[in-house]
């Protein structure tokens, strides 16, 4: 059973345009949501993180949504530049556990 | 160190033969997590140490896989006996408590099982 579920599997978007990507979680014990980057032969990154007493968080270029009463978070790269291609990965984890649980990436590709 | 640091970046064994992959947390950090990266990108949990107990195992296949952390030593993850399913980068990440405290991730070590 897959309890993080990311869509879409990969994403191709024009330089300057707004990058979404969607995640939805099973498992309502989950209370922590991470955004990871990935860039080829290194490990995830932090990007940004949410708990669910907000529906938005925004840092930088970087807003994450959160609905809880529809289980899903979504991130949204706006601006979007060359750089930023990379594979993304939603996360989720209960407080006081650690333990991610992550959906399966999304490839973003930015073209110039 | 402020960096998780793993060791070696890439690893070839055979089929059946041993595998002993090394992670060195960030100093001060006391959480240890291991996750296996197969290819399709796929995150697996294999256990996660507080210093140097268990915290969780609930992803470690336990006939092979084998993991420790000990006092002032990088922790180890071994695989005997290892299989072709095993091929995968696995990462190490450390974070400094299980609350508010984000996961650091090391660059991982690529194991070829040939």
């Amino acid at each position: 059973q897959q309890q993080v579920k990311q869509s879409p599997q990969s994403l191709i978007v024009q330089k300057g345009g707004i990058s979404i990507i969607n995640c939805a979680y099973e498992n309502t014990a989950f209370d922590y949501f991470p955004w990871y980057q990935q860039f080829p032969g290194k490990g995830p990154a932090l990007l940004i993180a949410i708990r669910p007493d907000v529906s938005e968080k925004k840092e930088g270029r970087f807003t994450i949504s959160f609905n809880k009463s529809a289980k899903q978070f979504s991130l949204h790269i706006m601006d979007s530049q060359p750089g930023d291609s990379a594979t993304y990965f939603c996360a989720a984890s209960r407080e006081g556990y650690s333990t991610l649980t992550f959906g399966k990436g999304t490839m973003l590709l930015v073209s110039p | 160190g402020e960096e998780v640091a793993q060791t070696p970046k890439h690893l070839v064994r055979g089929e059946g033969q041993k595998a002993k992959l090394y992670c060195a947390p960030i100093k001060g950090h006391s959480y240890v997590f291991w996750y296996q990266q197969v290819l399709k990108n796929e995150f697996k949990f294999l256990i996660s140490f507080q210093n140097e107990n268990v915290f969780d195992e609930t992803g470690m296949p336990k006939e092979r896989f084998s993991a420790k952390c000990l006092p002032n030593s990088p922790c180890s993850l071994e695989i005997q006996a290892t299989k072709l399913e095993d091929s995968a980068v696995y990462f190490c990440a450390s974070s400094l408590t299980t609350v508010n405290s984000p996961l650091h991730f090391g660059n991982g070590t690529r194991l070829t099982v040939t």
